[in-house]
């Protein structure tokens, strides 16, 4: 069975750096053609994809944040983490993590989603 | 940045058909995907590329493509399909990109 789930903090202040880990079961990212994303919803809002690592350690981001994101996967651990930095109220959002069985593939199994509230 | 267009909201009474649109510029040249988000829950995936159902989803939902609109049906709607659904696509330059969402209302 696969399996995600997303971890962080809860709260974060502005211009602060946030780090989500995505830690799954079931699959490994080592085989080929696997990837994971993450893909974050505002409140009330549609979803929006973020990043995504795939099984060869390539990375893709969306182009408006690309600036701020790193992604990066730790094999042994079954881990993905992304990094966004100077986080703004805007960036408050329930984040998830999803599997790709290939670039350019569907989400087919999706974490519960963390949710990151940006707030002094 | 590419866009995909769906409408915010659709009605139809229990048995009925729900259809619901996306469009955006090209899309007969990219895969769509479909997934189906309840209150409080992760995102499902409903129909993968344009047409195709995960195993053991229900038959009701069916998705296909023409004249540069995807579309997702529900037919014999039920309570349980009350819903958000997103559509997806993958576009070279913008990466991953969903559809505004639609909320599908059970009347």
């Amino acid at each position: 069975q696969v399996t995600l789930r997303e971890s962080g903090p809860a709260l974060v202040k502005p211009a602060q750096t946030l780090t989500l880990t995505c830690s799954f079961s079931g699959f490994s990212l080592n085989t080929g053609g696997m990837c994971v994303s993450w893909i974050r919803q505002p409140p009330g809002k549609a979803l929006e994809w973020l990043a995504l690592i795939d099984w060869s350690d390539e990375k893709y981001f969306t182009p408006s944040l690309r600036a701020r994101l790193t992604i990066s996967k730790d094999t042994s651990r079954n881990q993905v983490l992304l990094t966004m930095t100077d986080m703004d109220p805007m960036d408050t959002a329930t984040y998830f993590c999803a599997r790709g069985l290939g670039y350019k593939d569907a989400f087919d199994v999706w974490g519960q989603g963390t949710t990151v509230t940006v707030s002094t | 940045s590419y866009e995909l267009t769906q409408p915010p909201s659709v009605s139809v009474a229990p048995g009925q058909t729900a259809r619901i649109a996306c469009g955006g510029d090209g899309l007969e040249r990219k895969s769509v995907f479909w997934y189906q988000q309840k209150p409080g829950q992760a995102p499902l995936l409903v129909i993968f590329y344009d047409k195709d159902r995960p195993s053991g989803f229900p038959e009701r939902f069916s998705g296909s493509y023409s004249d540069n609109t995807a579309t997702l049906t529900i037919t014999g709607v039920e309570v349980g399909d009350e819903a958000d659904y997103y559509c997806h696509v993958w576009d070279n330059r913008s990466g991953g990109v969903f559809g505004g969402g639609t909320r599908v209302t059970v009347l």
